[in-house]
Parts: C-alpha cells; structure tokens; sequence
C-alpha cells in the first residue's frame, strides 16, 4: 500500500532555533516528492520539489534532503521565524499513471514561539 | 503566486442544502482536482479532471458530484448536504507536464453542515 508517514505530528520551537522534520514513504514507483507549507485555514503552498535523481533542494532558508534508497525525506528549516508556524506536508508522487497520483502525509504541525 | 479561487471560504448550512462549491483558476491548466482534507489529517482526492468534459472520481468515495464544461472552472456540488459532509475543500490545478506536475491549491471552501 502507498503510504506517507511523516514525524513528528507536531513540534514547538523558539524564534530563531533551527528544526528538521521528516518523511517516510512506501510509495512505488516513484517519481518526486515535494514539501509543501500549509498555513492555517489556507491551501497548501509547494516548498521544494525533488524527483528520484536529486538529493538536496534549497528554497531560502528550507532545504530538503531526499535519499531514494531508503525513502527518506527530510526539511531541514533554519532560523525559523514566527511566520514559518504552520503545517508541512510531505506529497509523494507514482509514475504508473499518467495522472501522477499525489499521495499526502498528515504533516508536521510546526509552532514557532517568539 | 497561484491564480485559483475558491468560493465561498466559509460556508455553513442546514442538512438537506443544495450546495455548489466553485473553482476558478487562470492559469490555463488541463487537470483540475478536489481534496477533502479534515483536521489534522491528509488530503484526500476525491475527483479529478484530465480536461473540458472529462471527470473521474478520486480515492476517497464522495456523494458529491463535479462538472468541467470551462477549462478554468471546476465546480463541485452536494445535492443534499449532511453532516458527515463537514470538512474543508480544497480545489487545485496543474498543467500536467513534465515528472513534477506541480498542482496549485486554492485557499479552500470550510463547509459546516448543521
């Protein structure tokens, strides 16, 4: 079964501290996977996007880490700001359709106190 | 920026309402799709679109219903809402091309059926 299983479920760290969170995914075949940052009461916004050929992808201070061996993820996200508080999803995508079927993590629920 | 509009962003009715939920993007885009997403979980499809008069149902089994007669707009609609139909909508879009596919979300349609 496809499958994304992200960790952890929530974190609560200080202004300025830096966090990673992760991503497991049982999803075959593979084709990329994406981070996405969704904020309260919003539609989620894409952060990174990697496929199988790439194994770090940097978007200001979010960097993404991607090992296909093992089918791991992981956003790494330094000196966080109060605004980065809200939910990162990891997505990953299959290539056996030609609809490239998303399948979603429940995300991280990221808390950034002043 | 992602040009796709979701109306209305909040939305509360009685049980048995006809309901119609819009999608509006102007980007262009070929496929077009509805997520049913409830708190703190993941996004779930629950219909898609490859293109004007094409529609198919998603992952999760849904009693709602979707039309493509305009490339740009992608309503879904209830014809009798019931409680159980109380989540959040997420409407997105993609051009299709290339390994990423890369889908924008509209902002969501927040549904409370009393």
């Amino acid at each position: 079964k496809n499958q994304v299983e992200q960790s952890p479920q929530s974190l609560i760290i200080l202004e300025g501290k830096n966090c990673t969170l992760q991503c497991n995914y049982t999803v075959s075949p593979f084709s990329n996977l994406r981070w996405y940052k969704q904020d309260t009461g919003r539609g989620p916004v894409s952060l990174t996007i990697m496929t199988f050929s790439e194994n770090t992808k940097s978007n200001g201070r979010y960097t993404a880490t991607l090992d296909a061996d093992t089918k791991q993820s992981s956003l790494h996200i330094t000196a966080s700001q109060l605004s980065d508080s809200a939910s990162y999803i990891c997505v990953v995508s299959d290539r056996g359709s030609t609809l490239g079927r998303l399948y979603f993590g429940r995300g991280t629920q990221l808390t950034v106190w002043p | 920026e992602a040009d796709i509009y979701q109306t209305p962003r909040y939305l509360v009715i009685g049980t048995g309402k006809k309901i119609t939920l819009e999608c509006s993007q102007t980007m262009g885009h070929d496929k077009m799709y509805w997520y049913q997403q409830d708190p703190g979980m993941e996004l779930h499809l629950i219909h898609y679109s490859y293109g004007v008069n094409s529609t198919e149902k998603g992952d999760l089994s849904s009693e709602s219903t979707v039309s493509r007669i305009r490339t740009e707009h992608f309503p879904l609609t209830l014809e009798s809402a019931r409680p159980s139909h109380t989540s959040q909508y997420l409407c997105a879009s993609s051009d299709g091309r290339g390994a990423k596919n890369i889908q924008y979300f509209g902002a969501g349609t927040r549904l409370s059926v009393l």
